[in-house]
């Protein structure tokens, strides 16, 4: 069964940049596209970009400029930079691994981060 | 840009009733529309994918339908445990969007 597990500050001051680690277990990283996906509050889902396990990258158009992936195969990681936070970015972040190329099987637990001096 | 719409907003109904979840697409997309249940506190968990294909252990009173541009998720009869919140997802040249949910609550 796999299993994904994110990581992180869970306070990040404005303008800083965001950084979160998901780890996956249960199966191997590569093969599969991984995801980022976030919630603020109250509120539905978000998808921010993929990665596969090769490092090739696919953006959302409106968070494009401002994040970056990355993957690690020898730690069956994947990564989320999320620089020039602001409070709007404040939100439940999840990994999720994307199956078929169209649909999220596998998710995290979700962490929140709090954009906040 | 790809715009997924979902109606109503809020599905009040009781245990044992029919529930139908719509979800509608800005312009014409492919057979690439899924289905997700959320409920408070937890991640969303994958319900439907391609329309009408059941994810592994979702029960068969979950169905889905739908094509071009209007899709229907359908439970025949709530149990306890469906109340939760539905969101449509779908992925248009390699960019995934999710619908804004339906929430299904106890009437």
């Amino acid at each position: 069964q796999v299993q994904l597990q994110e990581s992180g500050p869970g306070l990040v001051k404005p303008s800083e940049t965001l950084t979160l680690t998901c780890t996956v277990s249960g199966g191997s990283i590569s093969t599969y596209y991984w995801s980022w996906i976030r919630q603020p509050p109250g509120k539905g889902l978000e998808w921010i970009g993929y990665i596969y396990y090769s490092g090739s990258t696919k953006y959302n158009p409106s968070l494009k400029s401002r994040v970056t992936m990355s993957v690690d195969t020898s730690k069956n990681q994947f990564s989320l930079k999320l620089s020039s936070v602001a409070a709007a970015d404040t939100a439940v972040y999840y990994c999720a691994r994307v199956d078929l190329m169209t649909t999220f099987d596998y998710w995290g637990q979700g962490t929140l981060v709090t954009v906040s001096s | 840009e790809l715009v997924l719409t979902q109606s109503p907003a809020t599905l009040s109904l009781s245990p044992g009733e029919r529930a139908t979840l719509s979800c509608r697409a800005s312009q014409s997309v492919s057979s690439y529309l899924a289905w997700y249940q959320q409920k408070p506190g937890q991640a969303p968990r994958l319900l439907m994918y391609d329309v009408s294909k059941r994810a592994t252990g979702i029960p068969a009173r979950f169905s889905g339908s739908g094509s071009g541009t209007d899709f229907t998720l359908t439970i025949s009869s709530l149990e306890p445990e469906d109340f939760a919140i539905y969101y449509c997802q779908q992925r248009n040249n390699w960019i995934f969007t999710f619908g804004p949910g339906t929430k299904v609550d106890i009437k």
